[in-house]
């Protein structure tokens, strides 16, 4: 089982260009969540869902969207990329909305 | 909202347990403490959590005070592979919420 994957591992963007970042679980997890960290701090919470055709905001959703397109796939779209989005982006997944998160091994954009 | 306050850093020698305090004083009676750490820029990686009860798995133990205000995360014997930033989380507003953790240096 690869677990989580997130793609592409590594990004550089120019401000105001659009990408989307990918995640895939293979864990059959119900609950789907991305998250930010910037240099030294925690992690940041900006999307989750807790099922299948469900999404909502988390701590900092402002500049994002996502997609739960099928319980397999999460994604996270930037569609005016700017400086302040420079971050590592990671991925997580869990059984249930309660449960243990596993996480992908991050995905780092950098905006330009 | 539940918060935690983790000291900022800690030092522990090879081979001793490592004690890794967590304050949660405004935790509500239903929410769980969760333990992360991550290692280098990796994902977290889950370590225990618990509710009331003192909890022990393959990496480490969750000490809970009575009054649940506060928790001690133990590795029983540190190795330098458990040199890593370790998270406490409570649950806010139903989502894991992670603080600034405490950075574990374990030393030969």
């Amino acid at each position: 089982n690869a677990g989580v994957t997130q793609t592409p591992k590594f990004q550089v963007l120019k401000t105001g260009q659009s990408m989307t970042l990918q995640c895939a679980q293979d864990m059959n997890h119900n609950s789907m969540y991305w998250y930010r960290q910037d240099p030294g701090m925690g992690l940041r919470l900006i999307y989750y869902s807790a099922s299948e055709g469900t999404t909502d905001k988390g701590e900092v959703p402002n500049g994002y969207n996502v997609s739960r397109l099928n319980k397999r796939e999460f994604s996270l779209r930037l569609e005016s990329a700017a400086p302040s989005q420079t971050s590592v982006y990671f991925c997580a997944s869990s059984v249930t909305f309660e449960g243990e998160l596993f996480f992908g091994e991050g995905s780092r954009l950098t905006v330009l | 909202d539940a918060k935690t306050t983790q000291p900022t850093s800690m030092d522990c020698a090879e081979g001793r347990a490592a004690n890794l305090p967590c304050n949660h004083s405004t935790i509500s009676g239903n929410e769980y403490v969760y333990w992360y750490r991550q290692i280098h820029s990796q994902g977290p990686q889950y370590i225990i959590h618990g509710l009331k009860n003192n909890e022990t798995n393959e990496m480490a133990s969750l000490i809970i005070t009575e009054d649940r205000k506060s928790s001690t995360l133990i590795l029983p014997h540190a190795t330098l592979r458990d040199t890593a930033v370790y998270y406490c989380i409570v649950k806010y507003s139903n989502k894991l919420v992670f603080g600034a953790g405490t950075i574990l240096r374990v030393k030969s």
